[in-house]
């Protein structure tokens, strides 16, 4: 079974200022899914963004961008110039046999 | 931009009750999912569905869950005899495929309360 590890429960940024989640993942697949999910108060699933494990090169959405490290199994989440509205829960998932296994999340926490 | 809807967004039942959870999918998606996430704890996969049939489920899926999809638009989550501990935050998703593009899309969620 594949587990997800998430290490920081809290974490907190000044506004504009760039915050990093950690993931790390175990697994003996070779290609694979990762995913990072946002989930703010109103606790909906908001997809942040996706890496391929295949692909070397690190996704980026707009002010999200994540460090795949594949042979660490690591996968880090960057937000750069945070903003009020990125205060949220955030969770790394791991897609294996069509079924998402998520980590135990970090809350993330914007001051103005 | 095509979402996914679930209703009610919040419901509250006695124990022993019978509750059904809504969900209409993206509209071209083939592959349904619900998930739960009890308050304070991980979300957890409970069941895929495709085909019009369960593809997988998890332990937590037991005989007292069941799924369909009764039309061409409606996911439904039952849950026949609800417990206390049912009490969650229960999400469905939707994917387009389990190839090419297998990314999750999520509902904004349905809180049961089981009293």
């Amino acid at each position: 079974a594949q587990t997800v590890t998430q290490s920081q429960p809290e974490m907190s940024v000044q506004e504009a200022e760039t915050v990093t989640l950690s993931c790390t993942y175990d697994t003996s697949e070779s290609n694979y899914y990762l995913f990072w999910y946002k989930q703010p108060p109103s606790r909906q699933m908001i997809l942040v963004i996706r890496q391929e494990a295949y692909k070397q090169q690190n996704a980026t959405e707009n002010r999200f961008s994540v460090n795949f490290q594949k042979a660490a199994k690591s996968f880090s989440l960057k937000i750069s110039d945070s903003q009020l509205g990125d205060t949220a829960m955030y969770f790394c998932a791991f897609l294996n046999d069509y079924k998402l296994s998520f980590g135990a999340g970090t809350t993330v926490t914007v001051r103005a | 931009e095509p979402e996914v809807t679930q209703t009610p967004s919040h419901q509250v039942t006695q124990m022993g009750q019978e509750v059904i959870l809504r969900c209409v999918p993206i509209s071209n998606h083939l592959y349904f999912y619900w998930y739960r996430q009890i308050l304070g704890q991980k979300v957890e996969f409970l069941v895929s569905f495709y085909n019009n049939e369960i593809s997988e489920k998890s332990e937590i899926f037991d005989d007292q869950f069941s799924v369909e999809r009764p039309d061409g638009s409606n996911f439904t989550l039952k849950i026949r005899s609800t417990k206390l501990e049912d009490s969650a935050m229960y999400f469905c998703a939707s994917s387009l495929d389990r190839g090419l593009d297998d990314t999750q899309y999520f509902g904004p969620g349905t809180r049961l309360t089981v009293l």
